[in-house]
Parts: C-alpha cells; structure tokens; sequence
C-alpha cells in the first residue's frame, strides 16, 4: 500500500515569505507528526494530531509555526516570515493511533531553503 | 536526495562483520526504544524496537540490547552488508508523552566491501 507522502520535495523559499507543506499520511491512521531535522541531527518533535486535534504542540519553536488537519487526514505545516534559521527537513509520520505506542511511519520529508 | 548525518560520528565495517551501534538516552521514564534507519533522501525507517521491561529483542539480523541501569541501548547488525549503510537513530517515547518520540544524535555506518 501506499506510504506516507510529502510534497513537495523541495521547496526554496525568501526569507520572510510564507511557505506551506503538505503531508498525506497512511490511510486509516488517526495519529499524525510533524518533525524537523536539520543536518546532521535526529528529527525533532514538532506536533502532534490525534484526529483533527492537535494533541500536543509543544515542538512548535515560536508562533511563525501552525499545522492543521482539517478533516483528519491529510495535513498541512505552515511557517510564516520565513528565517533562514528554518532551513531543515520537514518529516511527517503517521501511525495508527497515538495513543498507545504503535510504530510511526515516516514520509521522504520536505527539504525547506530559506535563502 | 539531502545526505543526512554528514558530521555524524562514523562506524566503519567490513561486509561481512558484525555491527554495533550504541547510544544513550536520559529519560528513565521512557518506556519504548526504537531504532531507525535512515538512508540519504529518505525518511526515517523503523527497524526494531524494545519495551522497557525487556532487555534483549531479536529481529532478523538484528538485537537490540537495553540496560536500563546505565540508560543504554545498542543496535547488533550481524553479517553487515552494503545495504546497511546508512545513518542509524535510536530514539525513545516517553511514557507520558502520548506517542510522541525523542530522537538520539545518530550514527553513520559504513560498510566496506
């Protein structure tokens, strides 16, 4: 079956402009992440969905940072007047539930340049 | 694809030999520890995970080993083969914390035929 997918891949953007990234996670999975990895690190929490609620945020780094999940689904991270501190890989996970520990299954990642 | 891990410390093998990848965590209160894999333009990709109150878990080709009295896990790759070769992240989900995880630093493998 299909993955989770992340568009788009690559995204070069100026500093100050408004960016979003898009995530469609496994179908059936009620539990969505958003993760950030810069180079040379591991992914760093940023948010997570359970649903169409946001269950727990609390990585977002400053309110430029907002994602929704409107109908449950698919997801989108929005980062307004974009740093050039925002470059990093944007991942996306999904899983089952999040409630209960259950494997996460990552997307390729969305690759941010802020020039 | 972005290659990952560039300043990462490096495990270097030959095809053939045994690998072991270590890392620390903090959290006593975390209750599960997974390994992933990631290779370059990829995302993370799990490979095998362990409950606290276990110390060994065997998968095909690989162990994880957790001694919780030092808060350490290691990653046993037997016959490493040039697909290995990637970087290599445990991470941990704390036990309060939903389904959220806790990424560790990483580990570059390179296998050398």
């Amino acid at each position: 079956g299909a993955g989770v997918s992340q568009t788009p891949s690559n995204k070069v953007t100026e500093k100050g402009k408004y960016v979003e990234l898009r995530c469609d996670p496994i179908s059936g999975h009620t539990a969505l992440y958003w993760y950030r990895q810069s180079l040379g690190q591991g992914p760093e929490f940023l948010i997570y969905f359970q649903g169409t609620g946001a269950a727990d945020d609390s990585g977002l780094p400053n309110d430029r940072f907002f994602a929704v999940r409107p109908e449950g689904s698919v997801s989108t991270l929005k980062i307004q007047r974009t740093e050039r501190g925002d470059s990093a890989v944007y991942l996306c996970a999904s899983s089952l539930t999040g409630v209960v520990y259950n494997e996460q299954f990552f997307g390729p990642g969305t690759r941010l340049t802020v020039l | 694809g972005e290659s990952v891990g560039l300043h990462l410390p490096t495990l270097s093998v030959q095809e053939g030999d045994n690998s072991i990848i270590n890392c620390a965590y903090s959290n006593s209160a975390s209750d599960y520890f997974i390994w992933y894999k990631q290779e370059s333009g990829k995302g993370p990709q799990f490979i095998i995970d362990i409950r606290s109150n276990m110390d060994k878990r065997q998968g095909q080709r690989v162990t994880v080993l957790l001694n919780k009295t030092v808060k350490h896990l290691s990653l046993q790759i037997a016959a490493t083969q040039p697909g290995d070769s990637a970087v290599y992240f445990c991470a941990d989900r704390f036990s309060g914390g939903y389904n959220k995880l806790i990424f560790g630093a990483g580990t570059r493998l390179a296998v050398h035929p």
